[in-house]
């Protein structure tokens, strides 16, 4: 078992629509939870992190974390064509063996 | 424009051979990670390098290896490349050891024929 799971997607929405996207993970050590955005044929660039438990929001993004569930999750709200690209969650330790494990992506596409 | 550079940005190479790939990190940045991203595993953590010495080490073949040097740019190494190589890596950096926030380069994709 992969200790951060993603659904790979394809998720194909329309414009406008509230985008939720998802990762488990099993190691409860970690306590850093990153989104990157990677668009094709370019490197990932950091969205969002949550330290711990809990959300934020930034712009018409949030993110959440459950780790009594040991599960996040990343919300667009009013979805654009921009946001068409997969998205990565990614986890970091903060004590112990130095871990930063990232999910396989979830692709978007969001439809005009 | 992450600040990161890579270099080559594709490499097309034979079974056997030994190529180098090199990455600048942000200014300022101190450690550098390079990743392996390939369509069936995503992105998998190699190694971590911070002002020149090894820090963390992930999945690293012993046909690979890296070093930073005290300009702190850094070099992959991948030797008798196989076929199950080809990927596109990627360079990241950070300020810090173990920052939450890392940096990406381009990338470079290797196919090895």
């Amino acid at each position: 078992q992969k200790e951060v799971e993603q659904d790979p997607g394809p998720l194909s929405v329309p414009e406008g629509a509230i985008v939720s996207l998802n990762c488990t993970y099993s190691n409860s050590a970690f306590q850093y939870f990153m989104w990157y955005r990677q668009y094709s044929r370019k490197g990932p660039e950091l969205l969002m992190y949550t330290y711990s438990s809990g959300n934020k929001e930034d712009g018409r993004f949030t993110a959440q974390v459950d780790k009594s569930s040991k599960y996040i999750s990343l919300f667009i709200r009013d979805s654009q064509p921009s946001d068409s690209a997969t998205y990565l969650c990614a986890m970091k330790t903060t004590s112990g063996t130095y871990k930063y494990i990232f999910g396989t992506g979830t692709r978007l596409k969001v439809l005009a | 424009d992450s600040g990161v550079t890579q270099t080559p940005k594709h490499l097309i190479t034979a079974t056997g051979q030994r190529v180098t790939l090199r990455c600048s990190p942000r200014s300022g940045d101190l450690s550098v990670y390079w990743y392996q991203q390939s369509l069936d595993q995503g992105l998998q953590f190699l190694i971590q390098y911070y002002n020149g010495e090894e820090r963390a080490k992930g999945n690293i073949l012993e046909r690979f290896s890296a070093q930073q040097f005290p300009d702190l740019h850094s070099e992959l190494n991948l030797s008798s490349l196989e076929l199950g190589d080809s990927a596109l890596y990627f360079c990241a950096s950070s300020v810090g050891t173990a920052s939450y926030e890392q940096y990406f380069g381009p990338g470079t994709r290797l196919t090895v024929t």
